[in-house]
Order: C-alpha cells, then structure tokens, then sequence
C-alpha cells in the first residue's frame, strides 16, 4: 500500500495565483484532513472531511478550499495566493476510531513570492 | 476552542538517560484522545504513543510512557533509555469527539552521544 500521497512535494507561486493540492490516500478511510504547518510551529488544521462529500472547517480554514467526491482523494485548493500561505502542508487520513492515530502524507513545501 | 501548550521548546538528553517532555491542554469537554507524534528531518509524522481521556492507566509502548492527569489537564511523555534516532521534534495533539485535532508548538529533542 501507498498510504497517503500527495503532489506536488515543492511548489513555489506567485501572489494572486491559484493551485490545488493534491492527496490520495488507498486505505479506505472515511476521515481526511489537511494541515499546515509553519517554520518552527506544530500543525494547524484547516479543513477535514468525514467522508464523501461532508467537509468541515479547521481552525485556520481562511484562503482555502476542499472538496471531497471521493473515499480516496481530498484536494485542497488555494485561490489568490498569498505570502502568509508560505508553509507545508500535510494531508493525513484516518479510520472512524478516534483512538487511531492519523496517517500522514509526506507533505508539499509551498512558497508564495 | 481548545488548545495545546508545549512548554519547552527544546530539550536535551545524554544516551541511554531518561527525559520527559510536557504538553497541557485546555479544554472542557470529558472525553478526548491525547496523542504524542514524532517528527524527524524527513518531515514524517510518526506516532508515539496515544492516551484515551476515559482510561486511567497510563498508556505505554516500549520504551516511551504517558503520565496523563485529567484533572491537571497534563499529559507528559517520558522517554527511557533514550537512542540517538530519538532525536526529533516531538508534538503533543489533542483530538476531540468532533475530530477537531489541534498541535502545540512541539518540543525539539537534541540527544547526545
């Protein structure tokens, strides 16, 4: 198994251009999420899903976008780039047990110029 | 909202001694899942160790052990016998029944041959 995937491992932008994030994951799990992550910092959520189409806001959900039309896939978009959205972004996956740990993806270094 | 405090941005520790690393929490709600993950220079998240707020024994994996205090609001990892490939970030997270998970700002691990 592949766990989680994401595309692309770096990307640099220029402010006002959009992109999307992609994450697959092959373990058949309903929950999804997407972090990022800043320089020195831990993770902050952005948005989750629970499972095909049933997407929720994180705590920093501001600047983005998600669809979930899939069990496997969970794309995360950014409109207008900005130079605040510089981070890593993770995508992880998970079962429906609350107990079970997350399973991350490798994550995208992006940059906003 | 909740949050996650880790108070010690790094720590250091002599191979083979033990060292314990501290996360509190703020929340009010009962019942929640306190996890401990691992990052090293490749960025992976890796899971440590997971804590279930309803059970009162402490969980342990080898050489890694919680000690979780609800009422405190607490919950500190301590690692025993340390090994060079301990060396990492350490993240605290808190996930609520709503599957909201927050990060505290992690605890860098230096370990000392």
């Amino acid at each position: 198994n592949a766990g989680v995937t994401q595309t692309p491992k770096f990307r640099i932008l220029k402010i006002g251009q959009s992109m999307t994030l992609q994450c697959t994951q092959d373990m058949n799990h309903n929950y999804m999420y997407w972090y990022r992550q800043d320089p020195g910092m831990g993770l902050k959520l952005i948005y989750y899903s629970v499972g095909a189409g049933i997407t929720d806001k994180g705590e920093v959900p501001n600047g983005y976008n998600v669809s979930r039309s899939t069990t496997e896939d969970f794309p995360l978009r950014l409109e207008l780039a900005a130079p605040s959205q510089t981070s890593v972004y993770f995508c992880a996956s998970s079962s429906l047990s609350l107990a079970d740990t997350q399973y991350f993806g490798p994550g995208t270094r992006l940059t906003v110029l | 909202a909740q949050t996650v405090t880790q108070s010690q941005p790094e720590m250091s520790v002599q191979e083979a001694e033990t060292v314990t690393l501290s996360c509190t929490y703020d929340t009010s709600e009962s019942d929640y899942y306190l996890f401990w993950y691992k990052q090293p220079p490749s960025r992976q998240m890796i899971l440590v160790i997971r804590q279930e707020a309803y059970k009162q024994q402490n969980a342990t994996e080898n050489r890694f052990s919680v000690n979780f205090q609800k009422a405190a609001k607490s919950f500190s990892l301590k690692i025993s016998d340390s090994q060079l490939g301990d060396a990492a970030m350490y993240f605290c997270a808190y996930r609520s029944v709503n599957n909201d998970m927050r990060f505290g700002a992690g605890t860098r691990l230096t370990v000392k041959p």
